[in-house]
């Protein structure tokens, strides 16, 4: 059983087009997230979510926009592509906010490549 | 704000060598510190942690203590093995914010 998964895992599509990418939980976790891995393999939060609820925010286009149906999902949907959002995308997530050893698990992540 | 930093990498080693990965850290209060580990091709999986001040994390023949006083959490491994050949991050958590916050990642290429 996958903790965390993603699909898809890799992701090829034109600059313009709109995509999403799907996230699921089978932890029981209350917060998921979204990572940016660029081609440096520099990680960086973009959302999280706790119960539903969006918590950071980080400085991310408008044009990505994180949706939660429940607390085990956590969809990533990009409109507008551009070519500088090529990159791997990591679903994560952790049992509870402000827990003292809060540790992440991570999906396998999704290889976004726009051409 | 809080923030990891790593040595650069790539690190090349050959099998058996002894491994010492830097990290330091920038931190309000307490963090927690991490490593993860990331193989070719997949997710990041944890490594070890530490929650307090001289904490050992270990796992795997990897070690690393919290250090307060020097702001510090290297990894080390006394025997390196190609198996090990990997990218290696450094985290802080923090708790006020409930950031999870990387490092640049340090690679690690062993040879036989």
């Amino acid at each position: 059983d996958t903790a965390v998964s993603q699909t898809p895992k890799y992701l090829v599509t034109q600059m313009g087009n709109d995509k999403s990418i799907k996230c699921e939980q089978n932890l029981g976790h209350d917060t998921m997230y979204w990572y940016k891995q660029d081609s440096k393999k520099f990680l960086k939060i973009m959302f999280s979510y706790n119960n539903k609820e969006l918590i950071i925010n980080e400085t991310v286009p408008n044009r990505f926009s994180p949706k939660s149906p429940d607390k085990a999902h956590l969809n990533l949907h990009i409109n507008s592509l551009e070519l500088g959002d090529s990159a791997v995308y990591f679903c994560a997530s952790s049992p509870m906010t402000g827990a003292v050893n809060t540790e992440a698990f991570f999906g396998q992540g999704t290889r976004l490549t726009v051409v | 704000g809080n923030s990891v930093t790593q040595m650069e990498g790539p690190v090349t080693l050959s099998e058996e060598a002894f491994l010492t990965i830097n990290c330091t850290y920038t931190a309000t209060g307490y963090p927690s510190l991490f490593w993860y580990v990331q193989y070719p091709g997949e997710g990041l999986q944890l490594l070890l942690k530490a929650t307090k001040a001289d904490d050992k994390g270990s796992n795997k023949g990897f070690e690393a203590t919290y250090r307060k006083e020097t702001t510090s959490f290297h990894l080390e491994k006394g025997s390196v093995q190609v198996s090990d050949s990997a990218v290696y991050f450094c985290a802080l958590s923090d708790r006020n914010t409930d950031k999870l916050i990387f490092g640049t990642g340090t690679r690690l290429q062993v040879f036989p």
